[in-house]
């Protein structure tokens, strides 16, 4: 089984269209992330959920919105999508808050490519 | 701010050699870290972590020691192997924070036969 599943695994679309990746954990975590990788494999947070509320939003453009319908799960939907969002968007989890011990769980992550 | 600095790569070595990556933080107070690796097509996983100075982690034959002295954390392998290629990141986290792990930028390793 797989702890964290995102999909797509690709996603290929034009500018200014609007897509939605999934993510889910089967662990029972209560913490969800969001990072986006970049072409030099630089991994940056965007965003993070505990229990369904947001605790981490660092400095996103607000097309990017993450939506957690439960602890299980948290999405992120980016609308008007523009060349820079290329990227490798991976979708995490951890037991707690994540803090000083704890171990994140990563999903495979997602391809974004904006033509 | 907190930052981590990884050498560059990429890195390619011939299997049974040994192993080092540096890494070097800037933190304030005593922040936790970790090494995570990336094997192809799929996410990051924890390799190893140190919590406190002259702390060693160690998982799979890699090993890492917590230097507060130098503000290092470098990664170690006395030997290895073609499946130990992939991408490897330093990290570090302080206090409670939620997850906001801080990156370095990543070192791409490839082992040859």
């Amino acid at each position: 089984d797989t702890a964290v599943s995102q999909t797509p695994k690709y996603l290929v679309t034009q500018m200014g269209n609007d897509k939605s990746i999934k993510c889910e954990q089967n662990l029972g975590h209560d913490t969800m992330y969001w990072y986006k990788q970049d072409s030099k494999k630089f991994l940056k947070i965007m965003f993070s959920y505990n229990n369904k509320e947001l605790i981490i939003n660092e400095t996103v453009p607000n097309r990017f919105s993450p939506k957690s319908p439960d602890k299980a799960h948290l999405n992120l939907h980016i609308n008007s999508l523009e060349l820079g969002d290329s990227a490798v968007y991976f979708c995490a989890s951890s037991r707690g808050g994540g803090g000083l011990n704890e171990k994140l769980f990563f999903g495979s992550g997602t391809q974004l490519s904006v033509l | 701010g907190n930052s981590v600095t990884q050498m560059e790569g990429p890195v390619t070595l011939s299997e049974e050699a040994f192993l080092t990556i540096n890494c070097t933080y800037t933190a304030t107070g005593y922040p936790s870290l970790f090494w995570y690796v990336q094997y192809p097509g799929e996410g990051l996983q924890l390799l190893l972590k140190a919590t406190k100075a002259d702390d060693k982690g160690s998982n799979k034959g890699f090993e890492a020691t917590y230097r507060k002295e130098t503000t290092s954390f470098h990664l170690e392998k006395g030997s290895v192997q073609v499946s130990d290629s992939a991408v490897y990141f330093c990290a570090l986290a302080r206090g409670t924070s939620y997850g906001k792990l801080t990156f370095g930028q990543g070192t791409i390793l490839t082992v040859h036969p």
